[in-house]
């Protein structure tokens, strides 16, 4: 079946260590977006990527890392640089095509431990 | 001023109520409109997507656009305890452009 799968569920950090989150689709979507959802804030764009081998930086990008190197893929590296990392983060896809809806994964929930 | 603002809620309403479910926004460039479902520890769903002003229906569900005012509503007819959830709405300046949220607003429909 067509989808966005991010990996892991539940993912476990020390401070001071750098983790990735996955996020793979299979929907041929050119767009890919990383959000971070806290409590009562709603979600905040990290980075979003149109193309392979492009992104660019949302509105929180500080401490935190992507890279874009296939379609199909589109990783998140929370850095140590990041100070308050816990927080449950989505994925999204997209066609870049008029009036189209982005499908998200079904989160990642990082916890500092 | 946050770019999209939603009252958070929580909002509980007997089955079969009309929910009304607002969102205001500051940026006028935004052209494009949509409301997403989020189920507990979930990723969202979307509900309804508008790009101009007025009313769109889909079943229980309305979306209403008032760009002059910059405020969009979402409205659910004969709500159902399945709709407990949180409601999100976003919107963004161009199709497939980066899409801002609000901070959503959580529902609970009581049998």
């Amino acid at each position: 079946d067509g989808g966005i799968t991010q990996s892991p569920k539940y993912l476990f950090r020390k401070e001071g260590q750098n983790v990735t989150l996955s996020c793979e689709q299979n929907l041929n979507h050119d767009a890919m977006y990383w959000y971070r959802q806290d409590p009562g804030q709603g979600l905040r764009l990290i980075y979003y990527s149109q193309i392979v081998n492009d992104f660019q930086k949302g509105d929180i990008a500080e401490g935190y890392s992507v890279s874009r190197e296939k379609k199909e893929s589109f990783p998140l590296t929370v850095t140590s640089a990041q100070k308050n990392p816990t927080a449950f983060y989505l994925c999204a896809s997209r066609k870049t095509e008029l009036n189209t809806e982005a499908f998200f994964g079904q989160g990642t929930r990082l916890t500092v431990v | 001023q946050k770019e999209v603002e939603q009252d958070p809620g929580p909002l509980s309403v007997p089955e079969g109520a009309i929910v009304s479910l607002n969102c205001t926004y500051s940026n006028s460039a935004f052209q494009y409109f949509m409301w997403y479902r989020q189920y507990s520890r979930k990723g969202p769903e979307l509900l309804m997507y508008t790009y101009s002003s007025g009313n769109k229906e889909d079943g229980r569900f309305t979306a209403q656009v008032d760009k002059s005012s910059k405020y969009i509503s979402l409205f659910i007819r004969d709500s159902q305890p399945s709709d407990s959830a949180t409601y999100l709405c976003a919107m963004e300046e161009t199709s497939y452009d980066k899409v801002i949220f609000g901070p959503g607003t959580s529902l609970s429909v009581i049998p």
